[in-house]
């Protein structure tokens, strides 16, 4: 079975400095990977996925997550924290390819001035 | 504009009264589903559909009812709704071809139990 495990409910950096959130999954096939956004009293939005292609994947707004097959890890990373990063992130799962996905409980991203 | 709706946005409701949440998106996507958002959990699928007709249970479809008569629509139903089931809900769309993996979701609908 399939399962997503963010490491940090709430993560706090100060801007410029870098962001790391974490992400481990467990799958019992090669999986698609999602990092997912969600601002204030708004839905998701897809930061980037992985779907067997390279490694190192590139996202909007600066964001990159990196697969280790042998961490079974897709952490989340940006060089420079900006204060519109702030957001609630969501790293996702999913064996099926879209219509069955299991989600992160979530981390929160502060930005500090 | 590509797009997924929700109506309504913001629903509060007394226990036991049937209550649905229209959810349409027209990208002609294949795939739709239903989240329900809580703190601490993430989001936990409650139904999705494959195609018209199609459908099957996610993780926690207790006491929700879906249908899928027409591509664009996915309806969430709750036949008596309880004070658990107030929650934020997103329905989300995706297709099995190009870029299949990725859902667009809805703007959420805040539903409040009394």
């Amino acid at each position: 079975a399939q399962s997503v495990t963010q490491l940090g409910s709430h993560v706090s950096v100060s801007e410029g400095a870098l962001v790391l959130l974490r992400c481990n999954y467990s799958s019992s096939v090669p999986p698609y990977l999602f990092w997912y956004v969600q601002y204030p009293n708004q839905g998701l939005q897809l930061l980037l996925k992985y779907t067997s292609a390279a490694t190192l994947v590139k996202g909007i707004n600066g964001f990159e997550a990196e697969f280790k097959k042998s961490e079974t890890s897709f952490h989340l990373t940006k060089p420079s924290a900006h204060m519109s990063d702030a957001a609630e992130y969501f790293c996702a799962v999913s064996e099926t390819g879209g219509f069955k996905t299991i989600f992160g409980a979530g981390t929160r991203l502060f930005v500090k001035a | 504009e590509a797009q997924v709706t929700q109506n309504p946005r913001y629903l509060i409701t007394v226990t036991g009264k049937k209550l649905t949440v229209t959810c349409s998106q027209n990208m002609n996507h294949e795939y739709m589903s239903w989240y329900r958002q809580d703190p601490g959990l993430g989001l936990r699928q409650i139904y999705y559909s494959m195609n018209v007709e199609v459908t099957d249970k996610g993780d926690v479809p207790e006491g929700y009812k879906v249908s899928r008569k027409e591509k664009r629509n996915f309806p969430l139903i709750l036949e008596s709704p309880s004070p658990n089931q107030t929650s934020l809900y997103f329905c989300a769309s995706s297709s099995p071809t190009g870029g299949a993996e990725t859902q667009y979701f809805g703007p959420g609908t805040r539903l409040l139990v009394l």
